[in-house]
């Protein structure tokens, strides 16, 4: 079964600096899709980014960016140039590739955003 | 807006009396989804629904079903909630069933049993 794990169950940063959320993630597949979905408190979550296994390249949106290692498992996120509106609890997620999307996320890390 | 609507947000009941949840969409998609997120907790998927084709998790409990009576509804039936059952309630949907496709989620519905 392929299991998502979060290690950073909080985490915090100051406005305009970066921050990295850590995801670590274990499936026997070899292609499949992995995201980072943001729910900031009492909203719905939405999708930050996502990354497709076989594409090498690493995702990017605007102040987002994974470090997409496959060999090693790991899924990070970096958030460049923080702002107050990013603070959120951040997931982690998973899905197989060519089948129903079913996700499987991680437990989340809950980011602060301090001035 | 285009957007997933869930109903209530907040719902409290009581131990053993059957209760509804209900979700609406107006993305026209054809996959909709009910998560289970307890306190702390990862989401977990409970079922979905691609169009009319109901798929359920192999670990979700009897207690658990669902109705989609057309594509923009679809509605969580908990028939004896138990002192487990208050979670957080997400309902989801995506165009297509592919690894690919975004969920779009809606705001949740706190399920409080007394």
């Amino acid at each position: 079964a392929q299991t998502v794990t979060q290690s950073q169950p909080e985490m915090s940063v100051q406005e305009a600096e970066t921050v990295t959320l850590s995801c670590t993630y274990d499936t026997s597949e070899s292609d499949y899709y992995l995201f980072w979905y943001k729910q900031p408190p009492s909203r719905q979550m939405i999708l930050v980014i996502r990354q497709e296994a076989y594409k090498q390249q690493n995702a990017t949106e605007n102040r987002f960016s994974v470090n997409f290692q496959k060999a090693a498992k790991s899924f990070s996120l970096k958030i460049s140039d923080s702002q107050l509106g990013d603070a959120a609890m951040y997931f982690c997620a998973y899905t197989r590739a060519g089948t129903a999307s079913k996700l499987t996320f991680g437990t989340g890390t809950r980011l602060q955003v301090t001035l | 807006d285009a957007m997933v609507i869930q109903n209530p947000r907040y719902q409290v009941t009581q131990f053993g009396k059957p209760v509804t949840l209900s979700c609406s969409q107006t993305l026209n998609h054809n996959v909709m989804y009910w998560y289970q997120q307890k306190s702390s907790q990862a989401p977990k998927l409970l079922f979905h629904y691609y169009d009319k084709d109901f798929n359920n998790e192999a670990d979700t409990p009897d207690n658990f079903q669902s109705r989609r009576p057309n594509t923009s509804f679809c509605f969580l039936d908990i028939r004896s909630p138990g002192l487990g059952d208050a979670a957080m309630y997400l309902c989801a949907t995506s165009r297509g069933q592919g690894g690919q496709e975004t969920q779009y989620f809606g705001p949740g519905t706190r399920l409080l049993v007394l």
